[in-house]
């Protein structure tokens, strides 16, 4: 099975912070990852998918590069309500993999 | 689009439930289903994936033989039993719609193995 390991496991930050998240996959997963954001009691928002493609209504000031093994989201100047969890999740094969997470809290 | 979820509660060790998750707002048959699940304070691990005509179904390792996905097209619906529950399966269960890959989620339904 694909193992995704995420880095940091925690990130603190202040408003207007450019930070970035990676993710690494245990073998080659191509484009075939995805972020998520996730808020306490909520289900998670998918942000970006095949690694790069922001979805539709997520503000551009994230965004995610790589491909392969190795994975970064950015968010180049953190917002209030960007203070979540965030997930990278590989959709290479059919085993939906998801790192072990990455909680963004206010410096 | 749209997933609402019905199902969960308490059960005791070795029992059964049976999640249900109805969709609208969208063609379900064209679509694969997923359940994902979040143990309190744990991150996501993906539990299954069922098809469009609920041909093709896969598991995680932990869940396989005791848990199965299914889906009624006709009901707009997809279903996780589970069975043979153990402590480690109490977690927050999410339908999602396969689209990139998780592009629609249920709103979650807490499921409690405990005596």
């Amino acid at each position: 099975d694909i193992q995704m390991t995420q880095s940091p496991s925690t990130l603190s930050a202040s408003v207007g912070d450019r930070v970035t998240i990676t993710c690494r996959a245990s073998q080659s997963i191509s484009i075939w990852l995805a972020w998520y954001q996730q808020k306490s009691g909520k289900a998670p928002n998918l942000l970006i998918y095949e690694a790069s493609t922001l979805q539709s209504g997520v503000p551009s000031r994230f965004s995610g590069s790589g491909s392969g093994t190795e994975f970064t989201l950015t968010i180049s100047s953190l917002q209030p309500d960007d203070f979540a969890t965030y997930y990278c999740q590989q959709y290479s094969d059919h085993s939906y993999t998801f790192g072990q997470g990455t909680k963004l809290d206010l410096k | 689009v749209q997933l609402v979820q019905s199902g969960g509660g308490l059960v005791q060790p070795g029992g059964s439930l049976r999640l249900s998750c109805a969709a609208s707002g969208f063609t379900f048959s064209s679509y694969w289903m997923s359940w994902v699940r979040q143990a309190p304070g744990k991150g996501l691990e993906w539990v299954a994936n069922i098809n469009a005509d609920g041909t093709k179904k896969f598991y995680v390792d932990s869940v396989k033989g005791r848990f199965t996905i299914s889906r009624d097209n006709a009901q707009n619906s997809v279903f996780l039993q589970l069975n043979s529950l153990r402590d480690e399966d109490t977690a927050v269960y999410y339908c999602a719609r396969v689209v990139a890959p998780f592009d629609t989620w249920g709103q979650g339904t807490l499921v409690t193995v405990s005596s």
